[in-house]
């Protein structure tokens, strides 16, 4: 199943911050997120393997809920680059095959 | 970082013709290969798990004789979409994992358009 992503889409002005949040039905091992630029293949941006556990890259960091079987992936002070479709990829058993959630659209505007 | 490479990149082949989509893991070894395909402003459904010198798992609903998988080394799996027909458009976009590694490194992609 896949897990579902809100919201479907953000217009941000650059500076400003955005979260996207993603959720399982099933027990989760891991969470990724990706970023995919149009026509571009998804560029990895993290993967939270704990419950509870927090990571960051630049100013895009993620946290996991593993009792809530949920993941938020926060943006903060937003850049023209963070431009893209962000989706998360789920992973229930040690597996590596990733469900991944419909997408969410952020377009950042200067 | 790992470097997962595609090709092509675009392809456009005649209905009922085959086409052969290549995806190499340039610096690294990947025991597993992953297959998916993308409609537009759909996410990403995977298609097949490749395993290197064993056969593919296809997910419910991919047509194994339809599209025909296979790992010959560890840095390169194909996928070969048979008798293609227009439905069969998509972007194909392959992904590694690295031996003892966690994160998928996605290839480019290729699009393939039937007409």
């Amino acid at each position: 199943q896949q897990p579902v992503q809100s919201p479907q889409a953000v217009i941000l002005r650059e500076g400003e911050d955005a979260v996207i949040n993603c959720s399982s039905s099933k027990a989760l091992y891991s969470v990724h997120w990706y970023r995919q630029k149009h026509g571009e293949a998804p560029v990895f941006l993290m993967i939270l393997l704990k419950g509870g556990e927090q990571k960051g890259h630049e100013k895009i960091s993620a946290s996991f809920n593993e009792k809530k079987q949920q993941s938020s992936l926060y943006l903060t002070a937003s850049q023209l680059s963070y431009s893209g479709t962000y989706f998360c990829g789920t992973e229930p058993g040690n597996d590596y095959k990733l469900s991944f959630g419909a997408g969410t659209t952020v377009t950042v505007r200067a | 970082g790992a470097v997962v490479s595609q090709h092509p990149s675009r392809v456009i082949c005649k209905s009922g013709t085959s086409v052969k989509i290549e995806c190499r893991s340039l610096d690294f070894q990947a025991t597993t290969m992953f297959w998916y395909r993308q409609f537009p402003k759909q996410s990403l459904m995977l298609m097949a798990t490749s395993n290197e010198g064993s056969k593919a798992t296809y997910e419910q609903g991919v047509e194994k004789d339809k599209f025909l998988i296979n790992h010959a080394s560890l840095t390169l799996s194909t996928l070969t979409v048979t008798s293609a027909h227009p439905e069969d458009s998509s972007f194909y976009i392959c992904s590694a994992i690295k031996s003892w590694g966690t994160e998928a490194f996605f290839g480019q992609g290729t699009r393939l358009t039937v007409v």
